[in-house]
């Protein structure tokens, strides 16, 4: 059974500071996605990665994928308020099926 | 834009009654996926589909079902509401194959009472 874990499960963070959230998962795939969620609000993608090695930015956010280590890290750089949100990483165990870690959520303070 | 809607955004029902959560897409895809959300436990997934008239089990398939008549809906029902479905819905979607993102609707928060 296809486990995800991420960490840490909350982040308090200083505006203009860098953080990395990691997303580890138990068995082997080479799809993985990350998705936002604001409060009261549904998920919105963020990012697909598709391979051993991918790397995708936007903005602020950067995401990378290490399917030999298990390991997705998304990279905040410079933190603003707006990005304050619960960020999730998803994995695709089979045929479109993905299984989601339990989120972690970022608070970024003045 | 994709865009995924869910028939209500809240619900309040009682225990024991039939409860029918709709989603609709329109960006034609292939597959459609319901999940629940708790605090502490991320997105389970519930039910998924293929295709109209298909379904598959997904992680935590007690206490509902699914109908999948047409190829843009998917419903999702709880045959007899207990209080521990009290949680938010969420209905996805997304192409055939397994590299495209799912596209979220906004959500359903069912409370049992």
């Amino acid at each position: 059974e296809l486990k995800v874990e991420q960490n840490p499960l909350f982040l308090s963070m200083q505006e203009g500071k860098n953080y990395t959230i990691y997303c580890n998962y138990s068995t082997t795939s080479d799809r993985l996605y990350w998705y936002r969620q604001d409060p009261g609000k549904s998920l919105e993608s963020l990012f697909v990665l598709l391979s051993n090695g991918a790397v995708k930015q936007e903005g602020r956010l950067m995401a990378s994928l290490d399917t030999k280590a298990r390991l997705s890290t998304l990279h905040i750089t410079a933190a603003v308020h707006d990005l304050s949100a619960t960020y999730f990483c998803a994995v695709d165990s089979a045929a479109s099926k993905l299984t989601f870690g339990t989120g972690t959520r970022l608070q970024v303070t003045l | 834009d994709v865009k995924v809607t869910q028939s209500s955004r809240y619900l309040v029902k009682r225990t024991g009654e039939k409860v029918f959560l709709e989603c609709v897409q329109d960006m034609d895809h292939e597959n459609m996926f319901w999940y629940r959300q708790d605090p502490g436990l991320g997105l389970r997934l519930i039910y998924f589909s293929y295709d109209v008239k298909m379904k598959e089990k997904g992680d935590i398939p007690e206490g509902y079902s699914v109908s999948r008549e047409k190829k843009e809906r998917f419903s999702l029902i709880l045959e007899s509401a207990s209080t521990n479905q009290t949680s938010m819905y969420l209905c996805a979607s997304s192409r055939w194959g397994n590299t495209d993102t799912q596209y979220f609707g906004p959500g359903t928060r069912l409370t049992v009472l």
